[in-house]
């Protein structure tokens, strides 16, 4: 079975805490993404990453960091520094290419109690 | 700064009646438009992808249309279903093809 898989589904965690979310893929993607999601808002490119080991800050990187050591995997920690992290995130691999659409993950419900 | 708008933010529509989406976008610099759905919940499913350099793409029921020049995308949807219940998303990719731009959404209900 291919696709994207995120774990766990829902998280909570304590405010100051630091929390890592899973992300991994069996497409042999080059590409990985990270995005967030608020209520009634469309979504917000965290980080990405075209290859393994490398990975650029999307729009709203503060307070989060990730790792690409592997290539079907793309971890992202949300911080403490995260002054808001209470939000649905999903994950996204492609080929790397503008001309390949992006494959979502059914996504996290982190929330910050 | 690309910023991608979505109108309207919900709609609700009786059965069987065709509908039409629509996307606007400030920057007309894009690689290609997406439209995706999302059911509550979960992540989001691909629906059409259109070239910069193409007009429209159709997919069964689904009609997407690209006027780049004036920053414009329709999604049209034929004879609703229940099951067509969900959010529409519309995404541009940048000519750099490395970043994707959302809209807002729009949340469709279609009752039986």
């Amino acid at each position: 079975d291919g696709g994207i898989t995120q774990s766990p589904k829902y998280l909570f965690r304590k405010e100051g805490q630091n929390v890592t979310l899973s992300c991994e893929q069996n497409l042999n993607h080059d590409a990985m993404y990270w995005y967030r999601q608020d209520p009634g808002q469309g979504l917000r490119l965290i980080y990405y990453s075209q290859i393994v080991n490398d990975f650029q800050k999307g729009d709203i990187a503060e307070g989060y960091s990730v790792s690409r050591e592997k290539k079907e995997s793309f971890p992202l920690t949300v911080t403490s520094a995260q002054k808001n992290p209470t939000a649905f995130y999903l994950c996204a691999s492609n080929n790397g290419g503008s001309w390949d659409t992006q494959y979502f993950g059914p996504g996290t419900r982190l929330t910050v109690l | 700064k690309q910023e991608v708008t979505q109108i309207p933010a919900a709609l609700s529509v009786p059965e069987g009646e065709n509908l039409v989406l629509n996307c606007s976008f400030t920057d007309s610099a894009i690689y290609n438009l997406q439209w995706f759905r999302q059911d509550p919940g979960k992540g989001l499913t691909s629906l059409l992808l259109i070239q910069s350099s193409q007009r429209e793409q159709t997919s069964g029921r689904l009609n997407a249309s690209l006027d780049k020049s004036s920053g414009r995308s329709t999604l049209y949807i034929a004879a609703s279903q229940p099951g067509d219940s969900a959010t529409y998303l519309c995404a541009v990719t940048n000519n750099a093809g490395n970043m994707l731009t959302f809209g807002g959404g729009t949340r469709l209900m279609v009752k039986p």
